[in-house]
């Protein structure tokens, strides 16, 4: 069984601010770790992904996430906030023996203030 | 590139209607998704198809159906629509294989928006 909790459902950053959206997952086996954005009317698109390869992530856009497997967690973090950025955000495991099966989290819905 | 498209984008029916929607994608993907979207539940998944000709139910199947004859194609119908199934629905799909290609990455449509009054 797999499951995942995102803290917060809203974030309020200001323009320039750090972005840090959290992610905690539950899996019986080592999971795939991934991140989505979805834009005002549009599908969800792939930030990042977590593959058992590096723990420290680089997706698009700035955004950068880490793989703590003590922690049970894979945290979205950007340095800087644009504008753009505004939209919601939502994390997602897959089992590692699976076809892709996603379990989604409720996801965050990040506003950026100027 | 197309991606993967959805007809019609917007919808609204009458309880008991039924309808159904279309997902098309032009990646070749073996595997086809529908999830739906509700305020704070994230997506969940309604039913799948793991190649041509196949079916299995999701996280929330009831009062759907589905059918892929067309490996490119996913339909989503509603035999007797009911206000609970008011509900964005994401078509999406992906590749197969974990080696050398996103593994799991779901490409998605953009979404269609369903009002049951």
């Amino acid at each position: 069984a797999q499951s995942v909790t995102q803290l917060g459902s809203h974030v309020s950053v200001s323009e320039g601010a750090l972005v840090l959206l959290r992610c905690n997952y539950s899996s019986s086996v080592p999971p795939y770790l991934f991140w989505y954005v979805q834009y005002p009317n549009q599908g969800l698109q792939l930030l990042l992904k977590y593959t058992s390869a590096a723990t420290l992530v680089k997706g698009i856009n700035g955004f950068e996430a880490e793989f703590k497997k003590s922690e049970t967690s894979f945290h979205l973090t950007k340095p800087s906030a644009h504008m753009s950025d505004a939209a919601e955000y939502f994390c997602a495991v897959s089992p590692t023996d699976s076809w892709g099966k996603l379990q989604f989290g409720a996801g965050t819905q990040v506003v950026v203030t100027p | 590139n197309a991606g993967v498209t959805q007809t019609p984008k917007f919808r609204v029916l009458k309880t008991g209607q039924s309808m159904t929607l279309l997902c098309a994608q032009d990646m070749n993907h073996e595997y086809m998704y529908w999830y739906r979207q509700d305020p704070g539940m994230g997506l969940r998944l309604i039913h799948y198809s793991v190649g041509e000709g196949t079916t299995a139910k999701g996280e929330v199947p009831d009062g759907y159906n589905v059918s892929r004859l067309k490996k490119q194609n996913f339909l989503l119908g509603l035999e007797s629509a009911a206000p609970s199934q008011t509900s964005v629905y994401f078509c999406a799909s992906s590749d197969r294989k974990f080696g050398g290609t996103p593994a799991g990455e779901l490409f998605f449509g953009e979404g269609s928006r369903l009002t049951v009054l």
